[in-house]
């Protein structure tokens, strides 16, 4: 099936640090969502994009959809406390032929905030 | 507030009962999802509902996996002769079906077969 691969698996940084992770596949996606998720709740939805080379920003956070449609690009500036978390890009793959609405996740990067 | 809830949190089970969750979407959405997640991986799509039609299962969802959503509104799915590989988060999400792609999830349900 289609995988969704994220990179980096895990990152430390400190506090007020830039931030940037990635999402590629091998094959094309027509939407491509970001989620945030804290240990013991669900995704929280940050971001969705749904054009080749569209960027788009939520607060502090910036998500591009690559002009190969194969991957996706999350940004965060000056980063904070809260933070710390799992994110996920997830994308709705090909089944069947047509479009599916059960989306496809990645397995997230760890992010981790040092004081 | 108003976003999804699902019911109970946790349940600790031993292999061969049967448990059932409960999920509460947003109220204004006709779609409803369950995915499954274990330790280390994203969230993997089981089946999902529109309005009470189901109609998509992942080949994931065994046939000791059923899922039901008789009235539109909430959804439960109940797992039975539960084994210890069951164990995982089951989460529950909501959307339009004109926006289907941006689902909203529940807290989850975390299952553990003893």
């Amino acid at each position: 099936g289609q995988q969704l691969n994220q990179s980096p698996q895990s990152m430390f940084i400190q506090e007020g640090e830039d931030v940037s992770m990635n999402c590629t596949s091998s094959s094309i996606f027509n939407t491509w969502l970001w989620y945030k998720q804290d240990p013991g709740e669900g995704p929280v939805l940050l971001i969705a994009l749904y054009k080749a080379g569209e960027l788009t920003s939520n607060g502090r956070l910036t998500a591009q959809f690559g002009i190969t449609r194969k991957d996706s690009f999350l940004n965060i500036s000056a980063s904070i406390p809260s933070d710390v978390g799992i994110y996920f890009c997830a994308g709705p793959p090909k089944r069947n032929g047509g479009g599916a609405d059960g989306l496809t996740f990645g397995k997230g990067t760890h992010l981790i905030i040092q004081p | 507030d108003t976003g999804v809830s699902q019911d109970p949190r946790h349940k600790i089970t031993k292999r061969g009962q049967n448990v059932t969750f409960r999920c509460d979407p947003i109220s204004e959405h006709n779609r409803l999802y369950w995915y499954r997640q274990t330790l280390g991986q994203g969230p993997e799509f089981l089946t999902y509902f529109q309005n009470e039609a189901q109609l998509e299962k992942s080949r994931l969802l065994s046939d000791r996996f059923s899922a039901e959503r008789p009235k539109g509104s909430f959804s439960t799915l109940e797992i039975q002769r539960t084994e210890q590989g069951d164990s995982a988060m089951y989460l529950c999400a909501s959307s339009l079906v004109s926006n289907s792609y941006e689902q909203y999830f529940g807290p989850g349900t975390r299952l553990t077969v003893t």
